[in-house]
């Protein structure tokens, strides 16, 4: 069974400040995708990363992938009042021909004016 | 701004009732899924389909649930003799062939069992 574990659970900021939420596992994920989901919606995907060690970034957001693909980081730059939200990361796993995903408990972000 | 489309957006229904969940995946896209969210827990994987079959399943997915795609375009799920424990909120997803994993996710329907 493969299992992503996030921190933190929880994370309460000011507007402006940075933070980093983490996604960990003792599995090999073929990629890693990041979600933002709202309440009563689906998640939204942001960002798909696939190669290890590989750094995306999207306005404020950078993502890592780690070097041996077990885990990943979600950086925000200058956290705004829209960042608020809840963050998934989902791994792919590595066998198989289509690809499940295994989903984290998510990180709820709240940022405060 | 293609993207998956789920109906009923909720169902309400009673306990040992069959229920049919829809989903319009994105046109192009080749792989499917579903996934189910009980309130407050992680988003669980249930099945994936491809070419028209089954390609993997979780333990959750047992014989109260079935896939099909009638048609080119919707994709169901149908739950037989609905339990209590089957509320959640379900999620179907679509992605490309070939290429990085990645899965576009509906809205979902909230699935009330009472």
């Amino acid at each position: 069974t493969q299992l992503l574990e996030q921190s933190p659970q929880f994370l309460s900021i000011q507007e402006g400040e940075n933070l980093t939420v983490y996604c960990n596992s003792s599995s090999v994920f073929s990629s890693l995708q990041w979600y933002r989901q709202e309440p009563g919606e689906g998640p939204v995907l942001l960002v798909t990363v696939v190669t290890g060690g590989e750094v995306k970034k999207l306005k404020r957001l950078t993502f890592q992938f780690g070097d041996a693909r077990k885990d990943s980081s979600l950086h925000i730059t200058a956290a705004q009042p829209g960042d608020t939200g809840l963050y998934l990361c989902a791994g792919a796993k590595t066998s198989g021909s289509a690809r499940q995903l295994t989903f984290g408990s998510g990180t709820q972000l709240t940022v405060l004016p | 701004e293609p993207e998956v489309t789920q109906t009923p957006s909720h169902q309400v229904t009673q306990m040992g009732q069959e229920v049919i969940l829809r989903c319009v995946p994105i046109s192009n896209h080749l792989y499917f899924y579903w996934y189910r969210q009980i309130l407050g827990q992680k988003v669980e994987f249930l099945v994936s389909f491809y070419n028209n079959e089954i390609s993997e399943k979780s333990e959750i997915f047992d014989d109260q649930f079935s896939v099909e795609r009638p048609d080119g375009s919707n994709f169901t799920l149908k739950i037989r003799s609905t339990k209590l424990e089957d509320s959640a909120m379900y999620f179907c997803a679509s992605g490309l062939a070939g290429g990085p994993e990645t899965q576009y996710f509906g809205p979902g329907t909230r699935l009330t069992v009472l």
